[in-house]
């Protein structure tokens, strides 16, 4: 099955323990990208990955890292979450980079708690 | 500045009646405009998309959307709800200034009652 997964889904930790959250795509899908989901902000974009070893900033990448050594795995890393970083996170892929008309995939998402 | 807006945080809907969830947005350019459902503890599923032609576009599930260049709107619409409609639905647009990214609304909470 075609599918986006992350994991954990559920992950609880304290202040200034890095962490990181793994994402996988079995599409063979060349972009990549990682949001957070905030009550009445919507979806912010954190990073993004046009293909491989290509990774940029979206709006919201402080205290965040990605990394994309290989086409299927794009992980996000917090390596010193602070309460400010709950947030419900997705990884989202789909098949271009540069034909923003093809659909996302999205995970289904990783509910990070900070205290 | 490129934006989009949903105008309605929530809307509410006797089940068979016609439902509409609004979207109005703000790009430089042909907009390329999706909508995107996101049932409760899911991530996102696309719905449907506007590119280029025709102003009615249908999607999955009996959703469709009317593309409107002159009220730069994009309001997602289906004939008869269902309760199971019931989600959150997620408007966005190709934002021209960055690199093929979306822009995406707040999200529109959609209670369709029986």
């Amino acid at each position: 099955e075609a599918q986006v997964t992350q994991n954990p889904r559920y992950l609880i930790t304290v202040t200034g323990k890095k962490l990181t959250v793994t994402c996988s795509q079995n599409m063979n899908h060349e972009y990549m990208s990682w949001y957070r989901q905030d009550p009445g902000l919507g979806l912010r974009q954190i990073y993004y990955s046009m293909n491989v070893e290509v990774t940029d900033k979206g709006d919201v990448p402080e205290g965040y890292k990605v990394s994309r050594k290989e086409k299927r795995n794009f992980p996000l890393i917090l390596e010193s979450p602070s309460p400010n970083q709950t947030s419900l996170y997705f990884c989202a892929s789909r098949a271009t980079a540069v034909e923003a008309g093809s659909p996302l995939h999205f995970g289904n998402g990783t509910r990070l708690t900070v205290t | 500045a490129q934006s989009v807006a949903q105008p309605e945080d929530q809307v509410n809907v006797a089940e068979g009646n016609p439902l509409t969830v609004k979207c109005t947005y703000s790009v430089s350019g042909n907009p390329y405009l999706f909508w995107y459902v996101q049932y409760p503890n899911r991530g996102l599923q696309f719905l449907l998309k506007y590119i280029t032609g025709d102003n009615l576009v249908k999607g999955s599930y009996g959703f469709e959307a009317e593309f409107n260049k002159s009220q730069t709107s994009f309001h997602l619409k289906k004939p008869s709800a269902l309760v199971s409609d019931s989600a959150l639905y997620f408007c966005a647009v190709r934002d021209p200034d960055s690199n093929y990214q979306l822009i995406w609304g707040a999200g529109t909470k959609l209670i369709i009652k029986p």
